[in-house]
């Protein structure tokens, strides 16, 4: 079955850096945009990055432009947020999320993975 | 960025009930509109997406409506496992906002 599943997550001091990895099975990763969508505690969901299937077009939220770098490994089913120059209110559940068709970046999220806490503090 | 509000923020209903939530944006985004269901600890899961298509797997006693600025997510008759925290959001444009969320909590 589609799975995906994060890693990475941990505590980090503001400014400092983290990458967060994304294993993909169960389908053909080259396929698909991957989106990074992230949950501050008990708050909402905030979208962060998408790439597209090829890697070739990423698009960020103003929040974490020029900070955070999304990037994908067809080879390896793997897609990665590099997150750097890290802000308190970076703190989240970071998950990954399937575009739900092929091809498209259109942001419908389907299958999401169950995420990895981030906590930034000194 | 495009705003998406939903209501109520939170709805006390009991087993059986007919419950709608209505999730309204700051502008026009035709039928670019979705609904997850996340319960507490667990990732969120597709419900509707393009307003009223079923994703596979979801009960039929869910059902999304409408187009423009407003849209609606209803379920039938509701069940125990349908207590949740519901999210609404737009895929019209970047970035992909979300409405706040609605608790759907049991009375």
């Amino acid at each position: 079955q589609v799975q995906l599943v994060e890693s990475g997550g941990g505590v980090v001091h503001p400014g400092r850096s983290l990458r967060l990895s994304c294993a993909a099975s169960g389908f053909t990763f080259s396929n698909y945009a991957m989106h990074w969508v992230r949950q501050a505690p008990g708050k909402g969901l905030e979208w962060v990055a998408v790439i597209s299937f090829d890697g070739s077009n990423k698009h960020y939220a103003d929040s974490v432009k020029g900070r955070f770098t999304i990037s994908r490994d067809n080879s390896k089913d793997t897609l990665y947020v590099q997150m750097s120059s890290l802000r308190p209110e970076d703190t989240a559940v970071y998950y990954c999320a399937r575009a739900r068709f092929r091809g498209t970046v259109a942001g419908i999220f389907d299958p999401w993975g169950q995420g990895t806490l981030v906590t930034v503090s000194s | 960025d495009i705003q998406m509000t939903q209501s109520p923020s939170s709805l006390s209903a009991s087993v059986g009930d007919r419950v709608t939530i209505t999730c309204r944006a700051s502008q026009n985004i035709s039928r670019h509109l979705n609904w997850y269901q996340q319960k507490p600890g667990k990732a969120p899961k597709l419900l509707i997406y393009g307003a009223s298509s079923l994703q596979s797997g979801v009960p039929s006693r869910f059902s999304g409506s409408g187009s423009g600025a407003d849209c609606t997510l209803t379920i039938s008759s509701l069940q125990p496992e349908d207590f949740a925290t519901y999210f609404c959001q737009q895929s019209y444009s970047a970035p992909n906002t979300f409405g706040q969320g609605t608790k759907l909590e049991i009375k």
